[in-house]
Formats: C-alpha cells, structure tokens, sequence
C-alpha cells in the first residue's frame, strides 16, 4: 500500500523555537507538497518540490522554509515558531503527470504555544 | 488568480438519496479538475479526476461532470449511506501550473440514516 508518513501526529513547541516537520514517500513521486490547513481558509500552499533540491514558493511561504535532498523525503522548517503558525500541516506527494491526484499524509497537528 | 467557490454549508441528505455537490471556477480555464473525500483529523483521500475534454467520469456509486462553458464540476454520490459522511474537496491546477493545484474550502456531507 503506497504512502505518504508524516513524522509526528501532534507537535507542541514554544515561540522561537526552530521546529522540523519530516515527511517520507514511497511511491518514487518526483513532486511533494507541503499544505496548511485551518478552518474556514481550508488548505493553503506553502511550498513545492518537482525534484530533488529545487523548490518553489506557494502562496504562503513567509515564515518556513523546505528541504528536499533525496526523492523520497521532504522537510519543512519553521525557521523561529509563531503562534499564528499554529496549525494542521499536510504533506502530499504525485507523479511528475500531477494528473492523477495527490497522495497526502495524515498530518501533523501542530500547537505553538 | 483563480478562485474557487464551494458551499460551505453543510449538506444533510437521507441515506438512499443521491448527493450532489457544486464546485464553481472563475478566471481561468483549468486542464482538470480534482475530487477529494476528508475525514475529520485525516489527510484528504483523492477519489476522481476529470479532464476538461471530458464531460462526466464514473467511479462506483460517483459521478463527476464538468462544464467548462459554467466553469463548473458536479460530484454526485448515489445510493447515499451513512459512510460517505465527510468533507468534500475539489481541486484545480494553478494557472500555469499544471503540476500543482489549489483546493476549495470544501463541503461537510451528512447522510443521515
């Protein structure tokens, strides 16, 4: 059964703090995605990958920044935490088509506190 | 850019019924559009893909149309049951981008029994 496994389920961290959300694929995906979700804005782009070390900002990419050094993994990082980045963080992954629909992970609920 | 306009409001059908949901574009013309089922705290699952040479797509108990002259996607489920409770995504590729898309707010289903 093909995957997408976000590291952690839920995270608390405190203001400052320099936080990394890890997320892995095993379907050999060239694109992987980083989305926030909140309610009543619903899923928001914050970064995309196509290959391994390029990226590309979505729409809301202040704040974070991505890693990709191997295919199959994907890191976001929150260079100094706010609370307004309270959030759920989803991970998804797709073939380099992008036709056929997204596998995401099941997220990472994250609290800054 | 793009906007995409779902009703928020949740929907209450009776079990047995057929559900459909609306999911309307403007300003732009996508290459497809993109379904999507959530469940509470779960990443979205993709269900359907429909390109806009096509006019309907069939998957089991769902069906999708697309009417690119409305720049509008229907997703129906038929034969409604209690199970396919959950929020309803659609998605659409950014303009010029085919590879990533943006998501509507989403739509609450509620197949009451």
């Amino acid at each position: 059964d093909v995957k997408v496994t976000q590291s952690s389920r839920y995270l608390v961290k405190r203001t400052g703090e320099k936080v990394f959300l890890e997320c892995v694929q095993d379907m050999d995906h060239e694109n992987m995605f980083w989305y926030r979700q909140d309610p009543g804005l619903g899923l928001r782009l914050i970064y995309f990958s196509y290959d391994v070390k390029m990226k590309e900002k979505g729409d809301i990419p202040e704040g974070y920044s991505v890693s990709r050094e191997k295919k199959e993994r994907f890191s976001l990082i929150l260079e100094s935490a706010s609370t307004n980045q309270t959030s759920m963080y989803l991970c998804a992954s797709s073939s380099l088509s992008g036709g056929y629909g997204y596998t995401f992970g099941s997220g990472t609920r994250l609290t800054v506190v | 850019s793009q906007k995409i306009e779902q009703n928020s409001e949740a929907l209450n059908i009776q079990e047995g019924k057929t559900a459909t949901l609306t999911c309307n574009y403007t300003n732009y013309s996508p290459a497809y559009l993109q379904w999507y089922r959530q469940d509470p705290g779960r990443g979205p699952v993709f269900l359907l893909l429909i390109r806009e040479n096509e006019k309907e797509k069939r998957k089991e108990r769902l069906k999708v149309t697309f009417d690119t002259t409305l720049k509008q996607s229907l997703f129906h489920i038929t034969a409604s049951q209690p199970a396919d409770s959950a929020t309803y995504l659609c998605a659409l590729p950014y303009s010029g981008g085919y590879q990533k898309v943006t998501f509507g707010i989403g739509t609450k289903l509620q197949v009451i029994p």
